[in-house]
């Protein structure tokens, strides 16, 4: 069966610091792979998806960057974080066909100080 | 543009009474729409899709193009149902996203 996983569960980093958020799916090939951003009152707001390795589209201009070094895996990072970063992140994988389920993974909170 | 609007934020309603969650969806072409649920301490997960046309946990949303809405239903309420759920649009025209709503916290109350 299919499992995704996100790990940390939890990080709390300075403002300015780097950023690196992992997430990896099993037991499939070649899924499409999200990166949401989940905030209070706001719902889930998309910031990357990626339907190939290497092939990444960025839904909202901001002070983050995802990669796809691998299939099965997908990184979202920042250079230089920013208070307005914190949140809870989640990732989440889809069959490559339009309108599929996505399945989320645990996600991560991040709090930058 | 695409968009999904869920008016509330908050639906209190005790054990055995109806509930209704709205959902109104804006898109010009051919969506899918979708309910999503988030119980306490457990990931984010599909609860049903319109075009599966079937009942969740009792659970029934029906696809109104005219009113454009989705609206998510259950006769009795049970507090299990107690969560946060979302409703979300995928447009049929080649794209892979979800555009999510904001999300309505439902309390089921004893």
């Amino acid at each position: 069966s299919q499992t995704i996983h996100q790990w940390p569960a939890t990080l709390v980093q300075p403002v300015g610091s780097p950023l690196s958020l992992e997430c990896t799916v099993e037991g499939t090939s070649n899924p499409n792979l999200y990166w949401y951003r989940q905030a209070a009152g706001r719902g889930l707001q998309l910031l990357f998806y990626s339907v190939g390795i290497g092939q990444i589209s960025s839904e909202v201009p901001q002070n983050l960057s995802a990669s796809r070094p691998q299939d099965r895996q997908f990184i979202l990072s920042s250079k230089k974080l920013l208070l307005s970063d914190s949140g809870f992140y989640l990732c989440a994988w889809s069959a490559g066909l339009v309108g599929s389920e996505q399945f989320f993974g645990p996600g991560t909170r991040l709090t930058v100080l | 543009a695409q968009r999904v609007t869920q008016p509330e934020k908050l639906l209190s309603v005790f054990k055995g009474a109806p509930v209704e969650l709205k959902c109104n969806y804006s898109y010009s072409g051919s969506p899918e729409l979708f309910w999503y649920v988030q119980y306490s301490r457990q990931r984010l997960q599909l609860l049903l899709r319109h075009i599966s046309r079937e009942s969740i946990k009792g659970f029934t949303a029906d696809l109104n193009k005219g009113e454009t809405s989705f609206h998510l239903k259950k006769p009795f309420a049970q507090e299990e149902d107690s969560a946060m759920y979302y409703c979300a649009l995928s447009g049929m025209d080649s794209s892979y996203k979800l555009i999510f709503g904001s999300g309505t916290r439902l309390l089921v109350r004893p």
